[in-house]
């Protein structure tokens, strides 16, 4: 099976405070992607981040981390001294090929991140 | 600022009403896509155009039916909606779907009230 999970549904935390968003993905394929979107109140659907199988570099983006582990087909987003327009809901996506080749994302259920000042 | 843009905003229809969202990007991308996202869920995938031309359709009801008139454009005409079918309704672009890992690109999103 092909799935990606996001164990937290919901996580709050005081402003400055450190977060971990887990993402832990399935899949048979070699090649593969990975992403991670921001999705606010407004409704938009916020790229943050893409990584391939092939990369294992962690990637620092401001405050924004995020740790790629295949040993653990673990794809984990941090974010260093949170912020409240921090909160929001954060989606963990796969991108995969269905039976026609299409290539389409798999979506975790997101975790809801809320920043309390 | 995102560089797919959507209208309307907010739109309240009645069951038997035709309407219609619309979408524009101007990125180049040559694949563009129409998400429905319900509240707490993840985006579900609805049609996907490839080069202009319909590559995927997920079994969406023919009350939805898209429309992709150029590259930049995309449409999603509505008749005769359920009350059930309320939701938000995103746009995304991406290169095309045919190289793997290519980004997809969302906009604000329409929110949809079928009355």
């Amino acid at each position: 099976a092909q799935k990606v999970t996001q164990a937290q549904t919901e996580i709050s935390v005081v402003e400055k405070e450190d977060v971990t968003l887990d993402c832990v993905y399935e899949t048979r394929d070699t090649t593969y992607y990975l992403f991670w979107y921001k999705q606010p109140p407004s409704g938009e659907l916020v790229f943050l981040i893409r990584r391939n199988s092939f990369d294992e570099q962690n990637e620092i983006s401001g405050r924004y981390s995020w740790n790629f582990q295949k040993s653990t087909s673990s794809f984990n987003f941090t974010i260093t001294a949170s912020q409240v327009v921090d909160s929001a809901v954060y989606f963990c996506a796969l991108n995969r090929a269905d039976a026609g080749n299409n290539r389409k994302l798999i979506w975790g259920l997101g975790t809801s991140l809320a920043v309390n000042p | 600022d995102t560089e797919v843009t959507q209208t309307p905003k907010h739109l309240v229809m009645g069951m038997t009403n035709k309407k219609s969202l619309k979408c524009e990007q101007h990125m180049g991308h040559r694949a563009m896509y129409w998400y429905k996202q319900k509240a707490k869920k993840p985006p579900e995938l609805m049609f996907v155009y490839s080069y202009e031309k319909l590559s995927i359709n997920e079994s969406v009801p023919s009350r939805f039916s898209p429309e992709c008139p150029n590259s930049s454009l995309l449409n999603l005409h509505l008749h005769a909606l359920q009350p059930e079918d309320s939701a938000l309704y995103l746009c995304a672009s991406s290169h095309p779907t045919g190289a793997s890992g290519n980004t997809i690109y969302f906009g604000e999103g329409s929110w949809l009230t079928v009355v």
